[in-house]
């Protein structure tokens, strides 16, 4: 199994560029999520999907799109780039989504808008 | 909505010495209490985690107890080692309709001295 994977490792983008950060987990898992990282503020969830075709918002959704057409990926879209997403992303899965099952991180993303 | 704390942001312990990270949480509805370490470069790792039913559990060096009429939570390592070094972060879930509802601390930097 190669867990969860995250594409790409590292970007730059201007400020109005679109991009989508990819994401898959081969475990067959039903849950997945996205995080963002900032310093000395955590991780904070972005959106989360707990099946194909299901997803819903987090805490700071905005600027951010995600769509859930397969059960391996969770692709994670900024529609026009702004500064304020610079960030490390994580996506992360879990198998059911409860609050007992362990989520299994990918290795991240780190974002500078420029 | 959910708050948690962690404190020290950052700690220094001799090798050998113990550490302990404490966290305190703000909606007692949670019942489900992670904790994560992160090497540098790398993705969130689970650790250790405490339902809300149980007071204390170990894993080796590592242990967690939960004490919910306080709504604390905190992580002990004994025994330190110099690959302990990392952050750790805590967090506090329960279930939301569907799907997790995880709020994360902000991190402790834990640096091992050989």
């Amino acid at each position: 199994n190669a867990g969860v994977t995250q594409t790409p490792k590292f970007q730059v983008l201007k400020t109005g560029q679109s991009m989508t950060l990819q994401c898959a987990q081969d475990m067959n898992h039903e849950y997945m999520s996205w995080y963002r990282q900032d310093p000395g503020m955590g991780l904070r969830l972005i959106h989360y999907s707990v099946g194909a075709g299901i997803t819903d918002q987090g805490e700071v959704p905005n600027g951010y799109n995600v769509s859930r057409s397969t059960t391996e990926d969770f692709p994670l879209r900024l529609l026009s780039a702004a500064p304020s997403q610079t960030s490390v992303y994580f996506c992360a899965s879990s198998f059911s989504g409860g609050p007992k099952e362990t989520q299994y991180f990918g290795p991240g993303t780190r974002l500078l808008v420029l | 909505g959910e708050n948690v704390e962690q404190h020290p942001s950052t700690l220094s312990v001799q090798e050998g010495d113990s550490a302990v990270i404490k966290c305190t949480y703000s909606d007692s509805a949670s019942n489900y209490f992670p904790w994560y370490k992160q090497e540098l470069g790398k993705g969130p790792q689970l650790i250790i985690d405490i339902r809300s039913n149980v007071g204390e559990k170990k894993d080796q060096r590592i242990a967690v107890t939960l004490n919910k009429t306080a709504k604390h939570f905190s992580l002990h390592i004994t025994e330190t080692q110099p690959e302990d070094s990392a952050v750790y972060f805590c967090a506090a879930g329960k279930w939301k309709n569907y799907g997790q509802n995880f709020v994360f601390g902000p991190g402790t930097r834990l640096s091992v001295l050989p």
